[in-house]
């Protein structure tokens, strides 16, 4: 069954604290790994992603880390600000389905002043 | 702003009752891929046009149907609705009808059926 696992579902994390944010896949054929923020009120939008030909993957201060070997990745949010505090889902696709993204259940983020 | 229109942005309606969202996509994609959120689902995609013709298929009821028309928009149909359609129902578009890449995803149609 194609499902990616998200946890926690919940995280409060201080202001200049690191956020982490795990996910776990069980289908070995997909190999699109991407992160999505959303914001109340609005769709989710393209965070981050990487492909599991690298193992991290790192735009300004937000890493993807990817582990094929255990079908894990993460999200580590470095420095997190209040502007952060959001939900973030990962997600997984195959390349022939390009826009198929089966989706983790989303962590809801909150970050303290 | 992705560039993703969605209408309406509300709808509450009653049981059995029928209403299409529309989306247009971002200019220049060819794709429009369609999303339901539920609090106890998640995101989850229901269907994929490229070009007007229909891709892909996830777990959407036979009540509901879709169609993308020659301007690219796209039309969602729920029909014989249910208290458990109530959900946030997203449109999104990309350029591409396989390779994997961005989404750009509107801000939603959020249905409530009494």
């Amino acid at each position: 069954q194609q499902q990616v696992k998200q946890s926690p579902q919940s995280l409060i994390v201080q202001k200049g604290g690191i956020s982490i944010i795990n996910c776990a896949y069980e289908n070995t054929a997909f190999d699109y790994f991407p992160w999505y923020q959303q914001f109340p009120g609005k769709g989710p939008a393209l965070l981050i992603a990487i492909r599991p030909d690298v193992s991290e993957k790192k735009e300004g201060r937000f890493t993807i880390s990817f582990n094929k070997s255990a079908k894990q990745f993460s999200l580590h949010i470095m420095d997190s600000q209040p502007g952060d505090s959001a939900t973030y889902f990962c997600a997984a696709s195959r390349n022939n389905q390009g826009g198929k993204l089966i989706f983790g259940q989303g962590t809801e983020l909150s970050v303290k002043p | 702003d992705s560039g993703v229109t969605q209408t309406p942005k509300h709808l509450i309606t009653a049981t059995g009752q029928r209403v299409t969202l529309r989306c247009s996509p971002r200019s220049g994609d060819l794709s429009v891929y369609w999303y339901q959120q539920s609090l106890d689902q998640g995101l989850q995609f229901l269907i994929h046009y490229y070009n007007g013709e229909e891709r892909a298929k996830g777990n959407i009821l036979e009540r509901f149907s879709a169609q993308q028309f020659p301007d690219l928009h796209s039309e969602l149909n729920l029909s014989s609705l249910e208290l458990g359609d109530s959900a946030l129902y997203f449109c999104a578009s990309s350029v591409s009808g396989t390779n994997t890449g961005e989404l750009f995803f509107g801000e939603g149609s959020r249905l409530t059926v009494l």
